[in-house]
C-alpha cells in the first residue's frame, strides 16, 4: 500500500527552465511533507517542507505548494540548473514532529544544458 | 559539523548469515532512524531510536533489530539474511524534539548490502 506516490520515474527538463515534481498522498493524517534530492553514493539531502497549516513555501529557488483537498503536493524548481539533475523523493510524516517519514519512489530529474 | 556517518560502506554476505550496521549521528541529535531502500520501493522506514528507547516502528520482519547507545550511536542488526535484504540501508539523525524541524532528518551515505 503505496500511502505517497510519485507517478512520474523520470522527468527532462531544459536548463533555466521551471521543473515540476508531483507527489500524491492518501494518508489524512500526514500533516508534514518534506522533499528530499538525492544524488548517486550520497544520503538524501532534505531541500524544503511545508506543514498542513500552510498552501505554500518558498526557498530561493524552490518552492512547494500543498493541495490539502486533492491530497497533492508539487515541488517547483526556478530556474533549473544542471547540478538540480538527481533523484528527488516527496515525504510525509503524522503527528508533527514525527521522525517516521513516508516516502515515495522517487523521481529522476534531468536538466538539459 | 561531521554529518552522519554510517559505517562498513560496502559489504557482502551470504544467505543465512547475520550483519551489524553502524550509525554515528551528528553531534547533539538525539534520535536515529534507519531506512531501507530498494529499487522501485523507495525509501522504507524501519525503526527510531531516540533517547536510547525505540519510539517507532516500521513493518518488517523480528530478523531485522536495532538499538542506540547513550551517546546516541545506533547499530542496526540483521539476522537470517535473505536474498532480498539486499539494499542500500540508510541511517538518519535529527534534534528528535517536537519542535519545527525537528523530523528534518540528515541522511548519512548509507552502508549498500548485497546478499549473495
Amino acid at each position: 500500500d503505496q500511502q505517497v506516490k510519485q507517478n512520474s520515474p523520470s522527468l527532462s527538463v531544459q536548463e533555466g527552465r521551471i521543473s515540476i515534481l508531483n507527489c500524491d498522498y492518501t494518508n489524512s493524517m500526514f500533516d508534514y511533507f518534506l522533499w528530499y534530492k538525492k544524488y548517486p553514493a550520497e544520503g538524501p539531502t532534505f531541500l524544503i517542507s511545508i506543514s498542513s497549516i500552510k498552501d505554500k513555501n518558498e526557498d530561493g529557488r524552490f518552492t512547494v505548494f500543498l493541495n490539502k483537498s486533492a491530497k497533492h503536493l508539487s515541488l517547483h524548481i526556478v530556474p533549473s540548473q544542471p547540478g538540480d539533475s538527481a533523484v528527488y523523493f516527496c515525504a510525509a510524516s503524522a503527528n508533527f514532529g514525527n521522525e517516521k517519514l513516508t516516502f515515495g519512489t522517487g523521481t529522476r530529474l534531468t536538466i538539459i544544458p | 559539523k561531521a554529518g552522519v556517518t554510517q559505517t562498513p560502506r560496502y559489504l557482502i554476505k551470504t544467505r543465512g548469515q547475520q550483519v551489524t550496521l553502524s550509525c554515528s549521528p551528528i553531534s547533539g541529535h538525539r534520535s536515529v532512524s534507519w531506512y531501507q531502500q530498494t529499487p522501485g520501493q523507495g525509501l522504507q522506514f524501519l525503526f527510531e531510536y531516540f533517547s536510547e528507547t525505540q519510539r517507532n516502528k516500521g513493518n518488517f520482519p523480528g530478523r531485522f533489530s536495532g538499538r542506540q547507545f547513550s551517546n546516541s550511536r545506533s547499530e542496526m542488526n540483521v539476522s537470517t539474511l535473505e536474498l532480498g535484504d539486499s539494499a542500500l540501508y540508510l541511517c538518519a539523525s535529527s534534534l528528535g524534539g517536537a519542535r519545527s524541524g525537528a523530523n528534518v532528518l540528515t541522511f548519512g551515505a548509507g552502508s549498500r548490502l548485497t546478499v549473495l
